[in-house]
């Protein structure tokens, strides 16, 4: 069984475009995350929930809009996509002092 | 500013041999620090979670050291084998935000070579 996933593995679109990547964890965990993994591998956290409310947000542009329609799942929507935006992003879950268990990533590429 | 640095961004090691790789970080007060284990095309797998007040972790070939002095953990893969070769990423979890804000390193990439 998946612990997290994520939909689509591949994203491929035109500039300006909105789109939307899911993600699911089936652990339990009460804390869901969105990271970004830019071409020199550096991976970044955008965002952080706990129990469906938002508790970090890294200066992220608010193009990018999270939500959390329950503890088990935490959806990214990119509005108005931009070339910088293509990067690789991985979404986690965690408890609140225990590892963090990263889904397989969508590789997201703006043309 | 706060900083994360991973001591070089590849590394080769000839099999049997240990790796060390290395974790250095300023301006930072981290209750604990983990080490996760990346493959090509895939998400970050953790390895390994040593805390503040914690010298040294052991788990089969691995072993990761502490030191809050020096702001620097120590990864180590003993008997190093070429299913070893992946990047490898320090993360630190700052005191008083537990698990909501793991600030990650840039990564080293080890080739264990045959």
């Amino acid at each position: 069984d998946t612990a997290v996933s994520q939909t689509p593995k591949y994203l491929v679109t035109q500039m300006g475009n909105d789109k939307s990547i899911k993600c699911e964890q089936n652990l339990g965990h009460d804390t869901m995350y969105w990271y970004k993994q830019d071409s020199k591998k550096f991976l970044k956290i955008m965002f952080s929930y706990n129990n469906k409310e938002l508790i970090i947000n890294e200066t992220v542009p608010n193009r990018f809009s999270p939500k959390s329609p329950d503890k088990a799942h935490l959806n990214l929507h990119i509005n108005s996509l931009e070339l910088g935006d293509s990067a690789v992003y991985f979404c986690a879950s965690s408890s609140r002092t225990d590892t963090q268990y990263f889904g397989p990533g969508t590789r997201l590429t703006v043309l | 500013s706060q900083k994360i640095e991973q001591n070089s961004e590849a590394l080769n090691i000839q099999e049997g041999k240990t790796a060390t790789l290395t974790c250095n970080y300023t301006n930072y007060s981290p209750a604990y620090l983990q080490w996760y284990r990346q493959d090509p095309g895939r998400g970050p797998v953790f390895l390994l979670l040593i805390r503040e007040n914690e010298k040294e972790k052991r788990k089969e070939r691995l072993k990761v050291t502490f030191d809050t002095t020096l702001k620097q953990s120590l990864f180590h893969i003993t008997a190093s084998q070429p299913a070893d070769s992946a990047t490898y990423l320090c993360a630190l979890a700052r005191r008083g935000f537990g698990n909501e804000k793991l600030t990650f390193g840039t990564g080293t990439r080890l080739t264990i070579i045959p």
